[in-house]
């Protein structure tokens, strides 16, 4: 069944390593937003693509955070360098368009030690 | 940045009790509302997509109205049962930015 998929589930690193999680979004959907799971803010908009372009990643920090949609089948999220505060669930969804319903992956558990 | 508001924070309810709670916003610029259902350990899953004033949604015994005018949307179990324990989660958006702002969530926990 159709579902959005994201890699790894899991991922423990260094504090100062490159971090990069992927996301495949159901086929068909021409958006995709990345959000970010934390204790005090819940869930928290990072970045959000429409036709892979992106519309908007004000809510990332843009010194060592970055979005891209190299296809339609593949959204990444790169931390370089990583930091321990970055620690986080991180979930990507998918949406046929703007104002539907958004299907969320089962996120990447980061830890950063 | 949409301030988004939901209350109550938690709650806990007994089996076969009816609940509702409130997601609060700015009523200026509004484009749509979605109602996310969230359980522990999963992602959370769509429950409705709300977009006129006076939509009234309904799932099964979840269901959900919309004020776009006053900034407020309710969600109502009627009768809830242990399989409803989840946190509830609201997001709207305007039109223009149309990015979905999750409210901190309501988790409802219904005891047997």
């Amino acid at each position: 069944d159709a579902r959005v998929t994201q890699t790894p589930r899991d991922k423990v690193t260094e504090m100062g390593q490159e971090v990069t999680m992927r996301c495949q979004p159901i086929l068909g959907h021409n958006t995709v937003f990345w959000y970010r799971q934390t204790m005090m803010q819940g869930l928290e908009l990072l970045a959000y693509f429409r036709n892979r372009a992106p519309l908007d990643d004000s809510g990332m920090p843009k010194d060592r955070f970055s979005a891209e949609m190299p296809d339609a089948t593949l959204a990444t999220l790169k931390i370089q360098p990583s930091e321990p505060r970055d620690s986080a669930v991180y979930f990507c969804a998918s949406g046929l368009d703007v104002g539907t319903e958004a299907f969320f992956g089962q996120g990447t558990r980061l830890t950063v030690v | 940045i949409l301030n988004v508001e939901q209350s109550p924070q938690s709650l806990h309810v007994q089996e076969g009790d009816s609940t509702n709670f409130t997601c609060s916003f700015p009523s200026s610029n509004f484009y749509a509302l979605h109602w996310y259902r969230w359980e522990t350990a999963k992602s959370p899953e769509a429950l409705f997509v709300m977009t006129l004033n006076g939509d009234e949604k309904k799932k099964g015994r979840i269901s959900a109205t919309l004020n776009t005018k006053e900034g407020y949307s309710y969600l109502y179990i009627k009768g809830s049962q242990p399989e409803d324990s989840a946190t509830y989660l609201c997001a709207p958006a305007t039109s223009g930015t149309y990015k979905y702002i999750f409210g901190t969530g309501t988790r409802l926990k219904v005891l047997a």
